[in-house]
């Protein structure tokens, strides 16, 4: 296995138009987070699965997104109607129970929303 | 809420000269994670520290855990343009039922040859 894989890379949008995400984890992590992080600042929390449950969701996680995880392995993030400000790069991370919270992440998913 | 501060937020130094980079918070934690990313990349991870006063070394890396388990710093010996990108540091909460990392805006650094 080579780490955590994001697809696409890069996607570009019109405002309006709705976009998803995949990631597939690390195959024997449990866990998996999706993030967002914009220019200059850190990656913020979205939410976290520990196998196909969505156990917390941040209150950066509007409506207009929804996460799914089906079967405990790969997870896609949806962006309904996206707007400008959803602009930004998303991040997938996984980690195992026990791993002393040791995240890795995948190379993310860079949105352009025009 | 738990906030992770790092300083400085930028940093432009001459390849071989050395740097010190600081993340602090009020808040206690059980780990703390060092990323390293670079432009349209995801962070990397460095390192981890789980013990109050924790020295870890990696190469040219040297890191530290706080004695409280609030702050860390990574010391960069000999910088060299390879070091450039964005450092990171993650705090893990403590009592929470899962691992939720907090991460700080991070250092940006970039070393002119």
């Amino acid at each position: 296995d080579t780490g955590v894989s994001q697809d696409p890379r890069h996607k570009i949008t019109k405002r309006g138009q709705n976009v998803t995400f995949r990631c597939d984890p690390i195959s024997e992590h449990n866990r998996l987070y999706w993030y967002r992080q914009t220019l200059g600042q850190g990656p913020e929390f979205l939410t976290y699965f520990q196998n196909e449950a969505q156990l917390e969701k941040s209150r950066l996680l509007s409506d207009r997104f929804s996460a799914e995880r089906p079967k405990g392995s790969f997870s896609t993030l949806e962006i309904q109607r996206t707007e400008q400000g959803d602009s930004a790069m998303y991040l997938c991370a996984s980690s195992s129970r026990g791993s002393k919270n040791i995240q890795y992440f995948g190379a993310g998913t860079r949105l352009s929303v025009l | 809420t738990q906030l992770l501060e790092q300083s400085p937020q930028f940093l432009s130094i001459q390849e071989g000269e050395n740097l010190t980079v600081y993340c602090n918070s009020s808040s206690v934690f059980s780990s703390l994670q060092w990323y390293r990313q670079e432009p349209g990349e995801g962070p990397v991870l460095l390192v981890t520290v789980v013990t109050g006063g924790e020295v870890k070394k990696l190469k040219r890396l040297t890191f530290q855990f706080g004695d409280a388990r609030k702050d860390s710093s990574l010391h960069i010996t000999a910088a060299q343009p390879g070091d450039t990108g964005l450092y990171l540091c993650a705090g893990a909460a403590m009592k929470t039922s899962y691992d939720k990392v907090i991460f700080g805006p991070g250092t940006s650094l970039s070393v002119i040859p």
